[in-house]
């Protein structure tokens, strides 16, 4: 099992560029998220989907960031244009259940590290 | 509103010494906590949740609901243990994580 895959690993764009994120979560796990890790702080929800759906989005900046789960499997996140306050770690995350019971636990993958300059 | 609070950044300690790392936490609700821990250069992974009752890697932690903490104990600190750890608060719904800023851990031989 491979687990939560993201890519990529790393990115360095200058400022306005578009950037886009792209996570495979494990198999047969309905509940996907992405979060954002700032230096020094922990992770922030973004947006969590159900399947296909954006279920929980209040966290993401709508100006800017776009997310899609068309198949309600793999997911996309793109920030366009980027900033320099974007600089973070990316990450997706799954879990199996929407949070009945106990399998409550969030898969993480290994985050994408996006510079903006 | 949901928070966590992880008051210290960094907690040095001696390999064998007793460790506590602290979290705090504001809920409404009655409250699903958890502590995750990365170690260095590997992803975020479940350490443990406190409807658990569990001990992972001789690590516990218990629940008061008065204080309102979540404090992370070992009674004897290994090397390996140096990581960072960070605190989860889970709502009522089961939908929504709100993490604490962490704590990086330092064993030292």
């Amino acid at each position: 099992e491979a687990g939560v895959v993201q890519s990529p690993r790393y990115k360095i764009i200058e400022k306005k560029q578009p950037v886009a994120f792209w996570c495979n979560p494990i198999s047969g796990h309905n509940t996907l998220y992405w979060y954002r890790q700032n230096l020094g702080q922990g992770p922030e929800l973004l947006i969590r989907y159900e399947n296909e759906e954006a279920v929980d989005d209040s966290q993401l900046p709508k100006d800017r960031f776009s997310a899609e789960r068309l198949k309600g499997v793999d997911s996309t996140l793109k920030i366009q244009p980027a900033e320099l306050g974007d600089s973070a770690v990316y990450l997706c995350a799954s879990s199996p259940h929407p949070g009945a019971g106990e399998d409550r636990k969030q898969y993480f993958g290994p985050g994408t590290r996006l510079t903006v300059l | 509103a949901q928070r966590v609070t992880q008051p210290e950044k960094l907690l040095s300690v001696f390999k064998g010494a007793p460790v506590e790392l602290k979290c705090n936490y504001s809920y409404s609700g009655s409250p699903e906590l958890f502590w995750y821990v990365q170690y260095s250069r590997q992803r975020l992974q479940l350490l443990l949740r406190h409807i658990s009752r569990e001990s992972i890697k001789g690590f516990t932690a218990d629940l008061n609901k008065g204080e309102t903490s979540f404090h992370l104990k070992k009674p004897f600190a290994q090397e390996e243990d140096s990581a960072m750890y960070y605190c989860a608060l889970e709502n009522n719904a089961g939908n929504m994580l709100t993490f604490g800023g962490g704590t990086r851990l330092m064993v030292k031989p």
